[in-house]
């Protein structure tokens, strides 16, 4: 399969607990791109890369995420003393640079928190 | 600022057409459309780069009005597996992040 892989894709983690995902974009892509996603609601923005480069981050980011692509390649987003309220769906996507490109998404990364 | 789409659900029977709409307050570079079904990653259908520019493909197309700030999707003759909910992303300039609507859930029922 070459589209975007996302890992794992379900995780069950106590509050206060530190947690890791991993995305593993499109080959050739040089952008990457992280959503998170609750019930019922649209994708939302939380922060996104070009090849290493981090070029945005929402507001919703607060200090307890991180994200790095460290090599331009895959990309990793962790939640450090997760709350309750981060249970949601972490969406990785990528796409080429330039205008009218696709963006692809991966299958998800959900997130329990309890 | 997020998109506003309309109507928020729909329920319609197999071979009914059906029209979703994306509205923003500020002005747009491009628009883009996904479905997403439930517990899955969305899935790409459509980009619309200029005001006024058409696409479609099979029975959904879609329209990009630049002046009006607004996007609508056309389903014709749905079949079941047009069922899911359906999200457009804007994007305010070029090669920025997408910012996503509030979604409309549509229900083809046979």
């Amino acid at each position: 399969d070459t589209g975007v892989s996302q890992n794992p894709r379900h995780k069950i983690t106590k509050r206060g607990q530190n947690v890791t995902f991993r995305c593993d974009p499109i080959s050739e892509h040089n952008r990457l791109y992280w959503y998170r996603q609750t019930l019922g609601q649209g994708p939302e923005f939380l922060t996104y890369f070009q090849n290493e480069a981090q070029l945005e981050k929402s507001r919703l980011l607060s200090d307890r995420f991180s994200a790095e692509r460290p090599k331009g390649s895959f990309s990793t987003l962790e939640i450090q003393r997760t709350e309750q309220g981060d249970s949601a769906m972490y969406l990785c996507a990528s796409s080429l640079k330039g205008p009218g490109n696709t963006i692809y998404f991966g299958e998800g990364s959900w997130l329990t928190v309890v | 600022q997020q998109p506003v789409q309309s109507p928020q659900a729909v329920i319609l029977r197999e071979g009914e057409d059906a029209v979703i709409n994306c509205s923003s307050s500020k002005a747009l570079y491009s628009v883009h459309w996904y479905r997403q079904k439930h517990g899955e990653a969305p899935i790409f259908l459509m980009i619309l780069l200029k005001g006024g520019e058409q696409k479609g493909h099979d029975k959904i197309s879609a329209s990009f009005n630049e002046k009006k700030q607004q996007s609508s999707l056309y389903l014709t003759a749905s079949q079941l597996s047009y069922s899911g909910t359906y999200f457009c992303g804007t994007e305010k300039l070029e090669n920025e992040k997408l910012t996503f609507g509030t979604g409309t859930r549509l229900t083809i029922i046979p």
